[in-house]
């Protein structure tokens, strides 16, 4: 859907373990980034991508880190998850040309429990 | 970095009332700024947007303001309809250097309208 997928589209795991999502386009978009959702805090920026193997962080990007060894994928990891990880997990990719307006795939909810 | 605000957090306006949303940034750089509306349990979708060009921008019953003097944008949606009922957030692009960009979102403000 509008060339962007996310998985799983739901997770619960344990505290401490280790948790991958990931995001999958289609279309060749350069950036791509994720965000978590939160009750009160909007939508904030975890990390974003500007190419292949090439990241930087946002304003949570504690416990958090990101690869992205093709264009299509670009992957979020959570090292050893804590409760405080529970969120909606949104991708978005920004659309080529002049427009800055991002695309948001179709969110992943996690739980940890 | 960029810092977004949104106010107010919750809207409750009769069905064919206005609404008004305003939103506040710190980065004068700021260029673009987009609103999106947000469904329960869906994605943001982009609803409409501005360039730091023009004051003004119009989209059937949603209409963009801009005062880049002031530093603040603001969403109207006139002739509410139930089906307007949802989140919305604004945002301000940010670039952090090395050609990359950022959109830094505002908290949200829950929008109900009553029937």
């Amino acid at each position: 859907d509008a060339g962007i997928t996310q998985s799983p589209r739901h997770k619960v795991t344990e505290t401490g373990t280790p948790v991958t999502l990931r995001c999958h386009q289609t279309e060749n978009h350069r950036y791509m980034y994720w965000y978590r959702q939160d009750p009160g805090h909007g939508l904030r920026l975890i990390h974003y991508s500007y190419g292949v193997k090439d990241t930087d962080k946002g304003e949570v990007s504690d416990g958090y880190s990101v690869s992205r060894s093709k264009t299509e994928d670009f992957l979020l990891t959570l090292e050893s998850a804590t409760s405080s990880q529970t969120s909606v997990y949104f991708c978005a990719i920004k659309r080529q040309g002049t427009n800055y307006g991002y695309t948001f795939g179709s969110g992943t909810r996690l739980t940890v429990v | 970095g960029e810092n977004v605000e949104q106010h107010p957090s919750t809207l409750s306006v009769q069905e064919g009332d206005s609404a008004v949303i305003k939103c506040t940034y710190s980065d004068s750089a700021s260029n673009y700024f987009p609103w999106y509306k947000q469904e329960l349990g869906k994605r943001p979708q982009l609803i409409i947007d501005i360039r730091s060009n023009v004051g003004e921008k119009k989209d059937q019953r949603i209409a963009v303001t801009l005062n880049k003097t002031a530093k603040h944008f603001s969403l109207h949606i006139t002739e509410t309809q139930p089906e307007d009922s949802a989140v919305y957030f604004c945002a301000a692009i940010f670039h952090s250097g090395a050609g990359s960009y950022q959109l830094t979102f505002g908290k949200g403000t829950k929008l109900s309208v009553i029937p």
